[in-house]
């Protein structure tokens, strides 16, 4: 099984609003990560968490606050969004990170995110 | 400048006929990965290379990795309209372990 499952589906939010996307993975990986891709565009990497630590952050606006509660679940917090962060979220997990090794990277179906 | 460059932008071909998608990197390749996804939807792994020379093949694809030449084809055989959708390429160029950069992706429209 290969799967990473993201709620919610669709989130739609005001500008002063705060809200919560989740992700979950039942594959043992210690690494997770949080990608954002606007429309016709590759994703971008905007945070990866190592063993429930954050080990980058991608120069990413304070506005977006992720954690990681334990080594399955994933989630980024979002308070005072900007309509230009409206994109499509996606979270994934490797079975970890580091030097001398690729690892194959699943990603979860995506929450697209509307900031009116 | 794009780190990640892929050719052809957009394709449609035949159903039953063969395609190549290029993916070529500016910068050294520790691993290249290749996923498909449709409109709106999550990433789906098709497959990851590491070593050059790497030949992998899943099903109707495969993919190839030229390190030296820092680039990866992937080659979809006889395709068949479920093969529709935008192919991605994802490198790791800093040795991380995992996708950094991402091509802008190839569309691909199969017809009858």
């Amino acid at each position: 099984d290969t799967e990473v499952t993201q709620t919610p589906k669709h989130l739609v939010m005001g500008m002063t609003n705060k809200k919560s996307l989740k992700c979950e993975q039942h594959m043992g990986h210690r690494a997770m990560y949080w990608y954002k891709q606007k429309a016709k565009k590759p994703p971008e990497l905007m945070f990866v968490y190592s063993y429930e630590k954050l080990s980058i952050n991608e120069s990413v606006p304070s506005r977006f606050s992720p954690e990681c509660p334990n080594s399955s679940l994933l989630n980024l917090h979002l308070h005072a969004l900007q309509p230009e962060d409206s994109a499509l979220y996606l979270c994934a997990s490797s079975q970890d990170i580091g030097t001398g090794q690729a690892y194959e990277q699943y990603f979860g179906p995506g929450t697209r995110l509307t900031v009116t | 400048s794009q780190e990640l460059e892929q050719s052809p932008q957009s394709l449609i071909v035949q159903e039953g006929k063969n395609l190549t998608i290029n993916c070529t990197s500016s910068k050294t390749l520790y691993g290249l990965y290749w996923y498909k996804q449709k409109y709106g939807e999550g990433l789906i792994f098709l497959m990851m290379l590491q070593k050059g020379g790497e030949e992998k093949s899943h099903e109707k694809i495969t993919a190839k990795l030229d390190e030296k030449k820092q680039q990866s084809s992937l080659h979809i055989t006889a395709s068949q309209p479920s093969h529709a959708g935008i192919y991605l390429c994802g490198a790791d160029n800093s040795n991380s372990g995992y996708a950094l950069n991402f091509g802008k992706g190839t569309s691909l429209l199969v017809t009858p």
